[in-house]
C-alpha cells in the first residue's frame, strides 16, 4: 500500500513568488492534515480537511495560504506570494475517520519550502 | 490551550545502551493521546508509539516504552539496546480526544523536537 507522498519534496523560489505543495493522501483515509516546522521550532498545526471540506483552519498564518482538496482526494498548498518567514517544511498527513477509535496519522516526507 | 515541551535539543547514546527522551505538556482535558513520532534523515515520520491517558499502564513497542505520569503530566520514552537505526528527531505529541463525527479536528500539538545520534 502507498503511503502519503508530497511533492516537490524540495522547493526553493524567490519572495514574491508563488509555490504549489501537493499531498497525496493513503487510499480511503478522509482525514488530511497539513502541518509546517519552522526551521529549530515545533511542527504546528495548519489546517484539516475531512474529506472534501475544510474542518479546521485556525493554524493557516493568513491569507496567502490556500489550500484546497479536489474531490477528498489530493490536497494542495498554494503560497502566494511567498515571504521569506514562510520557509520551513510542510507536513501532510492522513488518516482513518476515527469511529473506530484508530488515531494513527500517516506522515508524508515533506516538502522543504526555502524562500529567498 | 495545549503545550508540548521537549527539554532535550540534542542528545547521544552508545550503541546497545538505554536512552530516555523527555517530555512534559500541559492541557485542562482529561480524555487525550500522548504519542512518540520518529523522523529518520529520510524525513518521513513514523510513529513509535501511543499512550491513552485514561490507561494507566505504560504503553511498550518492542524496545521502545513509555513513563507515563498524569498527574505530572510527564510522557517519557525509553529505548532500549539502542541501534544505529534509531538515529532520529523524536517528537513527542498530544491529541484531544474526540470522535471525527463530533466535528473535532483532533489534531496533534508536538514539541519542538529531540535530536537522537546513536553512536556505534
Amino acid at each position: 500500500e502507498a503511503g502519503v507522498t508530497q511533492f516537490p519534496s524540495h522547493s526553493v523560489i524567490e519572495k514574491g513568488q508563488t509555490v504549489t505543495l501537493r499531498c497525496d493522501p493513503i487510499s480511503g483515509h478522509d482525514n488530511l492534515y497539513w502541518y509546517r516546522r519552522v526551521m529549530g521550532k515545533e511542527i504546528k498545526f495548519l489546517l484539516h480537511f475531512v474529506k472534501e471540506s475544510k474542518q479546521d483552519e485556525s493554524g493557516m498564518p493568513n491569507n496567502r495560504f490556500l489550500a484546497e482538496r479536489t474531490g477528498g482526494t489530493y490536497s494542495t498548498l498554494k503560497v502566494q506570494p511567498a515571504e521569506l518567514e514562510d520557509s520551513g517544511v510542510y507536513f501532510c498527513a492522513s488518516s482513518q475517520l476515527w469511529e473506530a477509535g484508530n488515531t494513527e496519522a500517516f506522515f508524508g516526507q515533506g516538502t522543504r519550502l526555502t524562500v529567498v | 490551550a495545549q503545550t508540548v515541551t521537549q527539554s532535550q535539543p540534542e542528545m547521544s547514546v552508545q550503541e546497545a545502551e538505554t536512552v530516555t527522551l523527555s517530555c512534559t505538556y500541559d492541557t485542562s482535558e482529561s480524555n487525550y493521546y500522548l504519542f512518540w513520532y520518529k523522523q529518520p534523515p529520510s524525513r518521513q515520520m513514523i510513529l513509535v508509539i501511543r499512550q491513552e491517558a485514561y490507561k494507566q499502564q505504560n504503553a511498550t513497542e518492542n524496545r521502545f516504552s513509555v513513563n507515563f505520569q498524569k498527574a505530572a503530566k510527564s510522557f517519557s520514552l525509553k529505548i532500549s539496546d539502542s541501534q544505529l537505526g534509531d538515529t532520529a528527531m523524536y517528537f513527542c505529541a498530544f491529541m484531544k480526544r474526540s470522535p471525527n463525527y463530533g466535528g473535532a479536528t483532533n489534531k496533534l500539538i508536538f514539541g519542538t523536537g529531540t535530536l537522537l545520534a546513536v553512536q556505534p
